[in-house]
């Protein structure tokens, strides 16, 4: 079983409509990412959380550390949200390394 | 400021082949990492650098891959002789902290 587990592994919505991505995770952490993948494969930083809940824009994070679990949110999604979603920790006890869920294929149609 | 830059972007080779990646770092960021990400996984920390040094390299298959950052700044990574199983994105990321990972475009690599 990975540490990390996010779901679903595909998502297609239509324009509009509210999205959330779940991650969960087995371990203690310092940090919870959220990151953004587009095909080509360059991958941006959206959140990092150790508590509570953040807000960019359109996206929201969400994290509940008694429940080892982090959600994200995507509200009025767009086409251009279209990207995997990736949720990464950094364990307590490993420093600066992050492990990787698998990530969440994302599709929005117009 | 300019991101992580990375060459080549895609390589094609055959098994048995060598083949190297460079990464040129963020300015200033004192930490680089190289990941391998096989289709439809999530990334994998091959290697981390602190400067110079290395700080974990315990994912790296020593047998076949090394790198090096001599001067503490732009890293090669090599793979000799590659595998089949190499087949996939080979990404570099830098931070100045612990706290956020600047990810580079990433050299996709396919082994024949």
């Amino acid at each position: 079983k990975n540490e990390v587990e996010q779901s679903p592994q595909n998502l297609t919505a239509q324009e509009g409509e509210f999205i959330t991505i779940n991650c969960s995770y087995s371990v203690g952490i310092s940090a919870l990412h959220w990151l953004q993948q587009h095909p080509g494969g360059g991958i941006v930083s959206l959140f990092m959380l150790s508590s509570g809940k953040k807000k960019h824009g359109r996206l929201i994070a969400t994290i509940n550390i008694q429940e080892k679990h982090s959600s994200l949110h995507i509200t009025a999604s767009h086409p251009r949200d279209s990207a995997v979603y990736i949720c990464a920790v950094r364990s307590e006890t490993s420093g600066s390394r992050l492990t990787f869920g698998e990530g969440t294929q994302l599709t929005v149609n117009p | 400021e300019a991101g992580v830059a990375q060459s080549p972007r895609y390589k094609i080779i055959e098994k048995r082949q060598s083949v190297a990646f460079w990464c040129n770092p963020i300015s200033g960021h004192a930490t680089l990492y190289w990941y391998q990400q096989i289709l439809g996984q999530g990334p994998k920390l091959l290697i981390q650098f602190q400067n110079n040094g290395v700080v974990d390299d315990s994912q790296l298959p020593k047998d076949r891959f090394s790198a090096e950052r001599l001067k503490g700044v732009d890293s090669t990574l090599k793979i000799q002789p590659a595998k089949l199983e190499d087949s996939a994105v080979y990404l570099c990321a830098s931070s100045r902290d612990w706290y956020t990972q600047y990810f580079g475009p990433g050299t996709r690599l396919t082994v024949l």
